[in-house]
């Protein structure tokens, strides 16, 4: 069964930093593969999607992630923090086959430190 | 842009009440599925709908039921409502055929 791995449930970076949210999935079959952003007391937003075109996605609010399939990983990257990025993060993949259920990894919280 | 509607934002009842809560996708969108988030967790998959038959069924509990009208708005019913049940029910719609959802703002459930 599909599944989906974020590393870390936690992240802590200071503003200014290097922004690194971890995904792995694991399936023979590359997926097609979503970042979501949750701020406090809001609805998932998307942020970027992974629909087997370029390798490299860019997405809203300059995050960016890239597929590699030879890791199976498709980790979320921003150069630079900001304060308004503080928020749970969740990784997410769907398959054809499963009729494009969504299935969900359990989320980073991201801390943004001044 | 048109988004995806769910209504109430808020709801509060009590043990053993029931609930409704709406969800309007996407124009063109026939695919709905229902999230629930409780307190601390990622979503979990309730439950879906394309072209008004359900489609997919997650970890809705019996006491859930839902259907999609011929609009493509979709109604989750809750009824003996419990504390548990308390969360943030997101509604996700997307067109058959394409990728990526739009979710909507979801409706915070409260049990007392």
């Amino acid at each position: 069964a599909q599944s989906v791995t974020q590393l870390g449930s936690h992240v802590s970076v200071s503003e200014g930093a290097l922004v690194l949210l971890r995904c792995n999935y694991s399936s023979s079959v590359p997926p097609y593969l979503f970042w979501y952003v949750q701020y406090p007391n809001q609805g998932l937003q998307l942020l970027l999607k992974y629909t087997s075109a370029a390798t490299l996605v860019k997405g809203i609010n300059g995050f960016e992630a890239e597929f590699k399939k030879s890791e199976t990983s498709f980790h979320l990257t921003k150069p630079s923090a900001h304060m308004s990025d503080a928020a749970e993060y969740f990784c997410a993949v769907s398959e054809p086959d499963s009729n494009y259920q969504l299935i969900w990894g359990a989320g980073t919280k991201l801390i943004i430190k001044p | 842009a048109a988004g995806v509607i769910q209504s109430p934002r808020h709801l509060i009842k009590e043990k053993r009440e029931t609930a409704t809560l709406k969800c309007y996708p996407i124009p063109r969108h026939d695919t709905v599925y229902w999230y629930q988030q409780g307190p601390g967790q990622d979503p979990q998959f309730l439950i879906s709908f394309y072209e008004k038959m359900q489609s997919d069924k997650g970890s809705i509990p019996d006491r859930f039921s839902a259907q999609q009208f011929s609009d493509y708005h979709s109604e989750l019913n809750m009824s003996s409502l419990e504390l548990g049940d308390s969360a943030l029910y997101f509604c996700a719609s997307r067109q058959q055929g394409s990728y990526g959802y739009t979710f909507g703002s979801g409706t915070r459930l409260t049990v007392v």
